[in-house]
């Protein structure tokens, strides 16, 4: 139940194209829902998260779908550019559980150019 | 934005030996850290939760003898990998949050640990 799966574990995009991320939970606890990016030899970065409260959110590219009662949620990356390559990880927290973040199993994106 | 810190971002050391990673919050004051391990093209494995004068709480798996947390101060927290092996080898990085467990946690930018 405290698992949060991701897919795809790989993506290609061509530049200007959209990215799609996809990630699934289990745990009803969960309120909030943030999506991390990380480059090679980085710690992650946050780049944009979601409360439940609500079923999108967007910021500049990037932008959450939440679907609380199919307990899924996604990141669509916009015009996706080559300096967009990283690995994303979705993650979710619950109250009950010190705070501490579940992560997803990580999607490597590759922009081509 | 905040900031976290950690030091050093490589270190390459003996087999026996131990090493010390530092996680210092620099514009906040960190109520607890969490310590995670990643190894190679895979996620983050949350080791251990650090509250500020407290013990630390260990996930299920992870030898707390092996890995000791301190977190003495409210901008300081340090995991020490005892007695490394070659399988301790990993990507070690920390996490920090000011105040309740409804904030925001933020990143360091990790330690490459390399065991000899």
């Amino acid at each position: 139940q405290q698992q949060v799966k991701q897919s795809p574990q790989s993506l290609i995009v061509q530049k200007g194209g959209i990215s799609i991320i996809n990630c699934a939970y289990e745990n009803t606890a969960f309120d909030y829902f943030p999506w991390y990016q990380q480059f090679p030899g980085k710690g992650p970065a946050l780049l944009i998260a979601i409360r439940p409260d609500v079923s999108e959110k967007k910021e500049g590219r990037f932008t959450i779908s939440f679907n609380k009662s199919a307990k899924q949620f996604s990141l669509h990356i916009m015009d996706s550019q080559p300096g967009d390559s990283a690995t994303y990880f979705c993650a979710a927290r619950g109250s009950g559980n010190t705070g501490k973040l579940i992560f997803g199993q990580g999607t490597t994106l590759q922009v081509k150019p | 934005g905040a900031v976290v810190s950690q030091h050093p971002s490589r270190v390459i050391c003996k087999s026996g030996t131990s090493v010390k990673i530092e996680c210092r919050s620099l514009d906040f004051q960190a109520t607890t850290m969490f310590w995670y391990r990643q190894f190679p093209k895979k996620s983050l494995m949350l080791m251990a939760t650090s509250n500020e004068g407290s013990k630390a709480t260990y996930e299920q798996g992870v030898e707390k003898d092996k890995f000791l947390i301190n977190h003495a101060s409210l901008t300081l927290s340090t995991l020490t990998v005892t007695s490394a092996h070659p399988e301790d080898s990993s990507f070690y990085i920390c996490s920090a949050r000011q105040g309740t467990m409804n904030t925001e946690a933020f990143f360091g930018q990790g330690t490459r640990l390399t065991v000899v």
